[in-house]
């Protein structure tokens, strides 16, 4: 069964802060992504990978930051947390294939306060 | 730039039919997808489009239309636990496989 594996699901933390949000797939997939999700919003994305080492920014990048050393984990990275950095971030990953429908498999979320 | 439009909102009655619909503009097209999301867990994918049609899965169906930009799902039957939101989001061209997502829309299903 394909899994995606957020570190945290709570986490509650103060202005100025570094945040690490940590990301694990076992499906072997090339790429992954980090969304934000707020109420009225959807789901925005900060960043993306296609490949290790590989990163490109999405809609929202500012105020993150992200880290792909091996190919399973994607981690996003709050420099100095803001209360407008309060949300839930999700992690997905998916096949960098275009055989399949390249569906996005999600982390069930990390709920994110900065207070 | 993408542009994704669903309703906030909907309700229906158990047993009954409901049509979620999406428009989309995008720069160009590479498919689109419907996700479901109950409150406090993770979007699931249902559907898949990228040809003009009907897509069947049981009770639910995806229906395309690239000339007009615009998908529905619907769902028959309908049963409690079908209250959740649902997510339009669409593929954009040019070998990127990154989908953008609509605000989603919250189905709220009563007896």
């Amino acid at each position: 069964d394909v899994k995606v594996t957020q570190s945290s699901r709570y986490l509650v933390k103060r202005t100025g802060e570094k945040v690490f949000l940590e990301c694990v797939q076992d499906m072997d997939h090339e790429n992954m992504f980090w969304y934000r999700q707020d109420p009225g919003l959807g789901l925005r994305l900060i960043y993306f990978s296609y490949d290790v080492k590989m990163k490109e920014k999405g809609d929202i990048p500012e105020g993150y930051s992200v880290s792909r050393e091996k190919k399973e984990r994607f981690s996003l990275i709050l420099e100095s947390a803001s209360t407008n950095q309060t949300s839930m971030y999700l992690c997905a990953s998916s096949l960098l294939d275009q055989t399949n429908t390249g569906e996005l498999f999600f982390g069930e979320g990390s709920r994110l306060t900065v207070l | 730039g993408q542009n994704i439009d669903q309703p906030t909102e909907m309700t229906a009655t158990e047993g009954a039919i409901v049509q979620i619909n999406c428009t989309y503009q995008t720069s160009g097209f590479n498919g689109l997808f419907w996700y479901q999301q109950h409150a406090g867990e993770a979007p699931t994918f249902l559907s898949y489009n990228v040809l003009d049609g009907l897509e069947e899965k049981g009770r639910f169906s995806s229906f395309l239309s690239r000339s007009k930009g615009y998908s529905y799902l619907l769902l028959k039957e309908l049963q409690m636990k079908d209250s959740a939101s649902y997510l339009c989001a669409v593929r954009g061209a040019g070998g990127s496989y990154i989908p953008t997502f609509g605000r989603g829309t919250s189905l709220i299903v009563h007896p």
